[in-house]
């Protein structure tokens, strides 16, 4: 297994659709995972942190499943400003904390249209 | 104040040319990262400073690829004799001491090899 999996995407959603993606990792000592957001050409910017079995923040939710290994992000009531890529990102040193080495996903492409 | 300032923000350069790439972080974050990114890919782990030492160089793909940070703050990353397989946008990250994994992108170099 890779030490960090995500859909391959592209998702395209028409404006106010649900939409959903996961992310598997090979790190069982890992303790937080992140989801990061980044627009064309720009640097990634954090969208959340999951420490424990999820996180929400307004109209995102992330989940985490530590048995299977895999964390997801809902994104509810999509804008046209959602729009990006939105990267997974697991500590994937020994110690399974973020102090280390970060591995990031390749990405999740997702296009809101009117 | 400030973010992380990468410079050069383009480089293109021949192959088998020298390159460096500066980063300056974010000031007193103690942690640097550097990843590279490739079209169409997610951003990936070359090496973490903590402080002025490299804590995990596991990433740098060879040789020609070396990194310092001499005095905690500024970093340079170092590609000998550069390849085409080199070309992607190198980029940096700060991260304050402590456990809050969030990473402050710079905005990146973007390297051509010619």
């Amino acid at each position: 297994r890779k030490e960090v999996e995500q859909d391959p995407g592209p998702f395209n959603v028409p404006e106010g659709a649900t939409v959903a993606f996961n992310c598997t990792y090979s790190n069982s000592a890992s303790q937080s995972f992140f989801w990061y957001r980044q627009d064309c050409r720009k640097e990634p910017k954090l969208l959340m942190s999951v420490y424990s079995s999820g996180n929400e923040d307004g109209r995102f939710t992330a989940q985490l499943n530590r048995a299977s290994q895999y964390i997801s992000l809902l994104i509810r009531d999509s804008k046209l400003s959602d729009s990006a890529t939105y990267l997974c990102v697991v500590p994937s040193n020994a110690g399974g904390t973020s102090y280390g080495k970060l591995t990031f996903g390749q990405g999740t492409i997702l296009t809101v249209h009117p | 104040g400030a973010g992380v300032s990468q410079t050069p923000s383009n480089k293109v350069t021949e192959k088998g040319k020298y390159v460096e790439l500066r980063c300056d972080p974010i000031s007193g974050h103690t942690a640097l990262y550097w990843y590279r990114q490739s079209l169409g890919q997610g951003p990936e782990f070359l090496i973490y400073f903590q402080g002025t030492g490299a804590a995990d160089d596991s990433g740098l793909p060879n040789d020609r690829f070396f990194a310092v940070r001499p005095e905690g703050s500024v970093s340079t990353l170092k590609i000998q004799r550069t390849e085409r397989g080199d070309s992607a946008v190198y980029l940096c990250a700060s991260r304050e001491t402590g456990d809050t994994g969030e990473l402050f992108f710079g905005e990146g170099s973007r390297l051509t090899v010619l």
